[in-house]
């Protein structure tokens, strides 16, 4: 199993651009949620989805967009780049019922908008 | 509002000695709880939880955690500490009744054990 698996990397945008960050996982999870990290500030939810078809807001859903397809993809598009969502981004996942919420999660995605 | 309490930014010890990182909570019902480790430039890695029973809980890499429900804490702890545990550590907690599967996360505590 690859696991949580989240591309790209790194990524450097200018003000206004927009891009897609995209996170596949190949553990059949049902759940899986967007965080942003920020030093001093632990994680927020973005969003999540509780499977294919369902996707919700998390705590800081503004400026960011998710759709949920397959039971694999959940991919987040930033709509028009900020210098505000400079940050890391980690893609987790898990099952719903039989994890309890013990989520994995994918390596990040340090994102830099200038 | 339901919130996750790390006490400490920040904690030192020295190799070899034990250690404890802190977590409190203030969530309603009994919640599952949870602690992760981050290492640097890595995601969040499961260490642990507690769902029911044995108030010590046994995880990964020689940790383990002491749930306290009348303080409403989940202390993580060491017996004797290496130089590689040094990483960020978040405690989480879950509902039982949120059917949304969301956790709620601390601010992290950075250990750090020197040589």
């Amino acid at each position: 199993n690859a696991g949580v698996t989240q591309t790209p990397k790194f990524q450097v945008l200018k003000t206004g651009q927009s891009m897609t960050l995209q996170c596949a996982q190949d553990m059949n999870h049902e759940y899986m949620s967007w965080y942003r990290q920020d030093p001093g500030m632990g994680l927020r939810l973005i969003h999540y989805s509780v499977g294919a078809g369902i996707t919700d807001q998390g705590e800081v859903p503004n400026g960011y967009n998710v759709s949920r397809s397959t039971t694999e993809d959940f991919p987040l598009r930033l709509l028009s780049a900020a210098p505000s969502q400079t940050s890391v981004y980690f893609c987790a996942s898990s099952y719903k019922v039989t994890g309890f919420g013990a989520q994995y999660f994918g390596p990040g995605t340090r994102l830099l908008v200038l | 509002a339901q919130s996750v309490a790390q006490p400490e930014d920040q904690v030192n010890v020295a190799e070899g000695n034990p250690l404890t990182v802190k977590c409190t909570y203030s969530v309603s019902g009994n919640p599952y709880l949870f602690w992760y480790v981050q290492y640097p430039n890595r995601g969040l890695q499961f260490l642990l939880k507690y769902i029911t029973g044995d108030n010590l809980v046994k995880g990964s890499y020689g940790f383990e955690a002491e749930f306290n429900k009348s303080q409403t804490s989940f202390h993580l702890k060491k017996p004797s500490a290496l130089v590689s545990d040094s990483a960020l550590y978040f405690c989480a907690v879950r509902p039982r009744e949120d059917s949304n599967y969301q956790l709620i996360w601390g601010a992290g505590t950075k250990l750090i054990i020197k040589p």
